[in-house]
């Protein structure tokens, strides 16, 4: 089945500074590749996705990147904000999403 | 208002006992899933639902049980066989199951063993 590993575990960035979040998957047969953004308490929300046939996308801050042929996908955060603290989750979807252990994210003022 | 929503917030368990997670969604889905996050995880997959009355095991179904009778309704029971239920419980819901379709979230259940 899928296996999703994502890095860094934590991220401490300045604000205004970049962020990059990196995950591989394991299965070729993954089409769908979202990323989620958690705040204390609350459900994972969906901040950005990217489908096999595309190899990058934007969305104002966030992009995503995606190599199928290494099986890695890359989300880019642009001049951060405090408010972009959280915690970021990618995953990988052959049916079923599976996804990489997460990564804590703090933007410090 | 659409969403999918997740009840109640906490939960408190004695040992032994079993207990109902509930989740309801009014945005049509025909798939739905439960996760389970412990601290510093990701979430990890336990139960999902590709249509009514329909449903599989994920990669930590032991101790958990589901049904799916109704389209809006996925409840989730936490048996006296799982023997570490303390965790933050996800229910979610995508469109359909073919992979390309966004997933929402409910708010989430934390249950407690006491």
């Amino acid at each position: 089945g899928e296996n999703v590993e994502q890095h860094p575990s934590t991220l401490s960035v300045q604000e205004g500074d970049s962020a990059v979040i990196k995950c591989t998957y394991s299965d070729s047969a993954s089409n769908y590749f979202p990323w989620y953004k958690q705040e204390l308490g609350k459900g994972p929300q969906l901040i950005i996705d990217i489908r096999s046939n595309v190899g990058e996308k934007k969305d104002q801050r966030i992009a995503v990147t995606l190599n199928k042929t290494a099986k890695h996908f890359s989300l880019h955060i642009t001049e951060t904000q405090p408010e972009d603290s959280a915690v970021y989750f990618c995953a990988g979807n052959t049916g079923k999403l599976i996804f990489g252990q997460g990564t804590t994210l703090q933007v410090k003022p | 208002d659409g969403g999918i929503t997740q009840s109640p917030k906490y939960l408190f368990r004695k040992e032994g006992q079993n207990v109902t997670l509930s989740c309801e969604q009014n945005l049509n889905h025909d798939a739905m899933y439960w996760y389970r996050q412990d601290p510093g995880q990701g979430l990890r997959l336990i139960y999902y639902s590709q249509i009514v009355n329909d449903f599989q095991k994920g990669d930590i179904a032991e101790g958990y049980s589901v049904s799916r009778e109704k389209k809006e309704s996925f409840p989730l029971t936490v048996t006296s066989a799982q023997k570490n239920p303390t965790a933050f419980y996800l229910c979610a819901s995508s469109l359909q199951w073919t992979g390309h379709t966004e997933a929402f979230f409910g708010q989430g259940t934390r249950l407690t063993v006491v």
